[in-house]
């Protein structure tokens, strides 16, 4: 099993619309947890960090469940600029150790 | 800002060669990544330094090394380049071990 784990997609939805994605990890050390967007052939950049409590930016809204493990992050009203690929970094402690999960695929339509 | 910078952006290799990725980054970070991308994989960490001097294997160093002489560079050496070592490159920074991490541009290496 892999220590973070996304569905691929590809998401395809028009704009406008509202998607989700998820994001599982395996190890209960994880301290930190990030939703990095990486374009086509371009750099990973930070898009949010994830709080206990949830947190919104804009369009954007990240929760983590420490119960059930996983994190997840909201779009709304979907813009055609959303179209990218969303990765999903934990952070453990006790090591220097980020993990980065495969990426998520958006499409977004017109 | 130049942020974090990597050259080359692509390179073409033969197997057994030899080449060293450059990175330097203009942010005073202490901690800096290397890490590869391979496709429709998640990035895999090579190795990290947390200051000058001061470098450690990640999840795959097999095949690399590093050194970190100064706070802005961060080279990572491929000796005897073998075609699983095809990949896309990241060198990435941050402020502190649990900070946003900025990114580097890439370098996109095949061995042929």
């Amino acid at each position: 099993r892999k220590e973070v784990e996304q569905d691929p997609g590809p998401f395809n939805v028009p704009e406008g619309a509202t998607v989700a994605f998820n994001c599982t990890y395996s190890n209960s050390a994880s301290q930190s947890f990030f939703w990095y967007r990486q374009d086509c052939r371009k750099e990973p950049k930070l898009l949010m960090s994830v709080y206990s409590s949830g947190n919104e930016d804009g369009r954007f809204t990240a929760q983590l469940n420490r119960a059930s493990q996983y994190i997840s992050l909201l779009i709304r009203d979907s813009k055609l600029s959303d179209s990218a690929t969303y990765l999903c970094v934990v952070l453990y402690t006790g090591g220097f150790k980020t993990i980065f999960g495969a990426g998520t695929r958006l499409f977004v339509k017109a | 800002n130049a942020g974090v910078t990597q050259t080359p952006k692509f390179r073409i290799l033969k197997i057994g060669q030899s080449m060293t990725l450059q990175c330097t980054q203009d942010m005073n970070h202490n901690y800096m990544y290397w890490y590869r991308q391979d496709p429709g994989m998640g990035l895999k960490l090579i190795y990290y330094s947390v200051g000058a001097g001061i470098t450690d294997k990640g999840e795959v160093p097999n095949g690399y090394n590093v050194s970190r002489s100064t706070t802005e560079d961060f080279p990572l050496r491929l000796e005897l380049a073998a075609p699983s070592q095809t990949s896309v490159y990241f060198c990435a920074s941050s402020k502190t071990v649990g900070d946003t991490q900025y990114f580097g541009p890439g370098t996109r290496l095949t061995v042929l």
